[in-house]
């Protein structure tokens, strides 16, 4: 089946403009994960969801960054201001319900540049 | 701040050796993963160990656990040049998986 996609896979924005990054996870899979990956460096999770629970946003770095998650499925993380230390790749990653903390599908990530 | 850290960073072998890499961690955990990332794509699950695990196989890969060291080794056995790619260890202590830095595994035809 589908795998977990992210859109755009790349995006250049200017400094100061705010940018919107999508995450359309597996069906059926409760678990959502956003990290981000700068150059040579691991991933520095971001937001996690969970069905209808409210979302885990302690690693979220700044109050630019917020993401949304409508009817348990699509996810958008939206950068406000984009700075150019924003400069990394997003990635996305869903979990099925029995897999959670255990196993996580991952999408292939947006790229994003600030100029 | 990472939970898991990889060493080495970078690992240059020929194709048919192994590869090992290592992962160390601080706090406890429940279970320990590996994750393969190609260049410019996602991370793929290669394999979980369980905190009461000491040695899990699947196909040219071994993975250890030794919870008393706090510390995880990643065996791939005749390697390919197909194996090339950044691998990550993640571990699990609750709902989030917290990733290290990875060691970037290069190899040669």
């Amino acid at each position: 089946g589908a795998g977990v996609s992210q859109s755009p896979s790349n995006k250049v924005t200017e400094k100061g403009k705010d940018v919107e990054l999508r995450c359309d996870p597996i069906s059926g899979h409760t678990a959502l994960y956003w990290y981000r990956q700068s150059l040579g460096q691991g991933l520095e999770f971001l937001i996690y969801f969970q069905g209808n629970s409210a979302p885990d946003k302690s690693g979220l770095p700044s109050d630019r960054f917020s993401a949304e998650r409508t009817g348990g499925s699509v996810s958008t993380l939206t950068i406000q201001r984009t700075q150019q230390e924003d400069s990394a790749v997003y990635l996305c990653a869903s979990s099925p319900p029995e897999r959670e903390g255990y196993e996580q599908y991952f999408g292939p990530g947006t790229r994003l540049t600030v100029t | 701040s990472q939970q898991g850290e990889e060493d080495p960073q970078a690992l240059s072998i020929q194709e048919g050796e192994n590869a090992t890499m290592n992962c160390s961690y601080k706090t406890s955990i429940n279970n320990l993963q590996w994750y393969r990332q190609n260049s410019g794509r996602g991370l793929v699950h290669l394999i979980l160990i369980r905190s009461n695990e000491r040695e899990k196989h699947s196909g040219r890969l071994r993975v250890t656990l030794d919870t008393s060291k706090k510390s995880s080794s990643l065996l791939i056995t005749a390697s390919r040049a197909a194996d090339t790619a950044s691998y990550f260890c993640a571990t699990g202590g609750s709902y989030i998986p917290t990733f290290g830095r990875g060691t970037s595994l290069i190899v040669h035809p």
